[in-house]
């Protein structure tokens, strides 16, 4: 069955380093998103990404934060200057199509970034 | 503003009986309905959904009931099994272009054999 990657499964960094966060969404998939779940909360929407452009972002997803899909197959969350509090867990999830009503999105199992 | 909220935070029943999850929406433009089983170390998996044109729906032992009127979605399992045990989101999407989730605060169900 078609599964979302997500590398590293768990990332440790100093406060202020830049990371990067690494999926393969499902390889017919059109629409692409990140998701963070800080440890006890709610799944946050951070992004959404469709057609090499980003379709919206939440508050959170700030000047510090970018995406990308360089080769048509990965897509990646880059955090320029990490913060304590973006430790969390970050989901990447992909759709195949009708990003409406209906279409189910599948979601990688996370990476778990720690910033210290 | 876009909210879900979900109840109870954690439940834990006997196995064998059943488990009820309950959610509800703000945004009226809202018309899909997916929940989510979450275990641990591992990302959200959709086990059920319902589209604002549909009251009910079932799948096995899992059955979600929409109230569009009241913004209530709840998910029903019955004859809960210890595998069972994990945490549920419910989620809405808003009919925009996006495909955007937003998520209720998750239920940790313990089924106890």
């Amino acid at each position: 069955e078609p599964e979302v990657t997500q590398t590293p499964s768990h990332q440790v960094t100093q406060m202020g380093q830049e990371v990067i966060l690494r999926c393969v969404p499902i390889s017919n998939h059109l629409y692409f998103y990140w998701y963070r779940q800080i440890l006890g909360q709610k799944v946050e929407f951070l992004v959404s990404f469709y057609n090499n452009e980003i379709s919206e972002k939440s508050e959170i997803f700030d000047d510090q934060f970018s995406v990308e899909r360089p080769d048509g197959s990965n897509f990646t969350l880059k955090i320029r200057s990490t913060k304590l509090e973006d430790s969390a867990m970050y989901f990447c999830a992909s759709i195949l199509r009708d990003r409406g009503a209906g279409t189910e999105a599948f979601f990688g199992q996370g990476t778990r970034l720690t910033v210290v | 503003g876009e909210n879900v909220e979900q109840h109870p935070s954690t439940l834990s029943v006997q196995e064998g009986d059943s488990a009820v999850i309950k959610c509800t929406y703000s945004d009226s433009a809202s018309n899909y309905f997916p929940w989510y089983k979450q275990e641990l170390g591992k990302g959200p998996q959709l086990i059920i959904d319902i589209r604002s044109n549909v009251g009910e729906k079932k799948d096995q032992r899992i059955a979600v009931t929409l109230n569009k009127t009241a913004k209530h979605f709840s998910l029903h399992i019955t004859e809960t099994q210890p595998e069972d045990s994990a945490v549920y989101f419910c989620a809405a999407i808003r009919s925009s272009n996006t495909g955007k989730l937003i998520f209720g605060q998750g239920t940790t169900l313990q089924v106890k054999p």
